[in-house]
């Protein structure tokens, strides 16, 4: 199965540390969403890029989150000097271009716990 | 602004009931799309099904049912004859297109439903 892929699952670490956590979408999507879940909440929107060009940042992405898709293939997500409201669950999501309806393709996320 | 509600925060049945899960958006978009995702206790998101705003038709595939209704903004989903493995949290989302590029869905906080054997 070639589905979208994160990694690692699960990511525990101190606060004030940086993490950065991985995203491979499925192989012909060109695009990608980050996504960011809280307990009892639906996701919020964070990012998305369309190849290797980032086309639109949600309010949320504060200036301590960096997302990058050099090559247009896998993207990563870096978080600097994490906070205890950064714990959540970062998902990452791709479809194909077209029209706004193609559906986004989601992974199984990447569960960071700030102690 | 786009808002997705979903008033029901937890719905229980027995198994075999049928079940609607209510689904109501706000956008200022004419051009809009709604999805429903499940997303079962293993924590990956199920696209379910898309609708486009211009297309109002119900739709049934198997046990589920969708009712798009543009004059109350909802878009409800329901599951006939509910099985053990329909238990799963049901997001419904909204992208609104505003011409300038696809912009990410917004996603209303989810109903967890619970199918008792």
């Amino acid at each position: 199965d070639t589905g979208v892929s994160q990694n690692p699952r699960h990511k525990i670490t101190k606060r004030g540390q940086n993490v950065t956590f991985r995203c491979d979408p499925i192989s012909e999507h060109n695009r990608l969403y980050w996504y960011r879940q809280t307990l009892g909440q639906g996701p919020e929107f964070l990012t998305y890029f369309q190849n290797e060009a980032q086309l639109e940042k949600s309010r949320l992405l504060s200036d301590r989150f960096s997302a990058e898709r050099p090559k247009g293939s896998f993207s990563t997500l870096e978080i600097q000097r994490t906070e205890q409201g950064d714990s959540a669950m970062y998902l990452c999501a791709s479809s194909l271009q077209g029209d706004s309806n193609q559906p986004q393709h989601f992974g199984d996320g990447t569960r960071l716990s700030i102690l | 602004a786009q808002k997705v509600t979903q008033a029901q925060t937890e719905i229980s049945v027995v198994e075999k009931e049928d079940v609607t899960l209510d689904c109501v958006y706000e956008t200022r978009d004419t051009t809009y799309y709604l999805f429903w995702y499940k997303q079962p206790p293993s924590g990956e998101l199920v696209f379910l099904i898309r609708r486009n705003s211009f297309d109002e038709q119900n739709e049934i595939s198997g046990r589920y049912s969708w009712n798009f209704q543009k004059s109350t903004s909802s878009f409800n989903f329901t599951i006939t004859a509910s099985q053990v493995v329909d238990s799963a949290v049901y997001f419904c989302a909204l992208r609104a297109y505003s011409g300038g590029g696809a912009d990410g869905l917004t996603f209303g906080k989810g109903t967890h439903l619970i199918i008792q054997p």
